[in-house]
C-alpha cells in the first residue's frame, strides 16, 4: 500500500494567489512525521516545511503552511501569495517513528506552475 | 555550512558497464541515504546508512548494486552491470540522526543515462 498520495500530477496558480497541494498519508504508527520538499528544474531538493503528528497546531514557515488533519491523514501544503520562482515539483514525504528504520516515504509529487 | 556533495552530476554508459557515484553528508550527520528517482517519479529509497551500518537495503536490488559507507562519512554506490531501466536521477541525503522530526538534506543528484 502507498504511504503518501499525492492526487495531483499538475496544478496551475496565478501569480499572487494562494494554493493548496495535496497529501494524504497512510500508516498506523501513532510517531511520524511529514515534509514537504520543493524540487526545481535544477533537481535539488529542498526541505520546506515539517509537521510532526504529535503537535497541536499546523505548521508555518513564512508563505508555507501545512493544513494537517490527522484524522483525515491528510496533510496538505498551502502556498500564500505564489511567486514565479514557485514553479517546481512538490514532494510530500513521511518518516515513521516506531516502525521499520525511519525511512523516509515520498509520494509521486505534484507540479505546480505559476502563471504570469 | 556545506551541503551534501555528490559526483558526477551526470554520467552517461552502455548497458552491462559498470558505474559509481560518490556522496559527501553534511559533516556530522549520522544518517546517510541513496534514492533513485526514475523521470516523473518520486525518490524511492534504496538504502539507508546510520554511522557506517546498513539500516535498510530492502529495495536494493543487491545482484547489481553495492553500495558502502566508509568510516561513517563518505560513501558510494556502485551499479555492475548496468540495465537500461537504471536511467534515473540517484540522489544522496543526509540527516543529523534518523529520528521522526529531522528533515533530511539532499545533494544535487547525478543523472544517469544507460544507453
Amino acid at each position: 500500500a502507498q504511504k503518501i498520495t499525492q492526487t495531483q500530477p499538475g496544478m496551475f496558480v496565478q501569480e499572487k494567489e494562494a494554493v493548496t497541494l495535496d497529501c494524504t498519508y497512510d500508516t498506523s504508527d501513532p510517531s511520524y512525521g511529514l515534509f514537504w520538499y520543493k524540487q526545481p528544474s535544477s533537481g535539488e531538493m529542498i526541505f520546506l516545511i515539517y509537521q510532526g503528528s504529535y503537535d497541536q497546531q499546523n505548521a508555518t514557515e513564512g508563505r508555507y503552511s501545512l493544513n494537517f488533519q490527522k484524522a483525515r491523514k491528510s496533510a496538505n501544503l498551502v502556498i500564500s501569495a505564489s511567486q514565479l520562482g514557485d514553479s517546481a515539483m512538490y514532494f510530500c514525504a513521511m518518516r515513521e517513528g516506531q516502525t521499520g528504520a525511519n525511512n523516509l516515504f515520498f509520494g509521486t509529487g505534484t507540479r505546480l506552475t505559476v502563471i504570469p | 555550512e556545506a551541503g551534501v556533495a555528490q559526483s558526477p552530476r551526470y554520467k552517461i554508459i552502455e548497458k552491462r558497464q559498470s558505474v559509481a557515484f560518490w556522496c559527501n553528508p553534511i559533516s556530522g550527520h549520522a544518517t546517510l541515504y541513496w534514492y533513485q528517482q526514475i523521470l516523473g517519479q518520486g525518490p524511492k529509497l534504496l538504502i539507508q546508512f546510520q554511522n557506517n551500518g546498513v539500516v535498510d537495503d530492502s529495495q536494493l536490488p543487491k545482484d547489481r548494486f553495492s553500495a558502502e559507507r566508509l568510516k561513517g562519512v563518505d560513501s558510494t554506490l556502485k551499479i555492475q552491470p548496468a540495465k537500461l531501466e537504471d536511467s534515473a536521477v540517484y540522489l544522496c541525503a543526509s540527516s543529523w540522526d534518523g529520528t521522526v522530526n529531522t528533515e533530511a538534506f539532499f545533494g544535487q543528484g547525478t543523472r544517469l543515462t544507460v544507453v
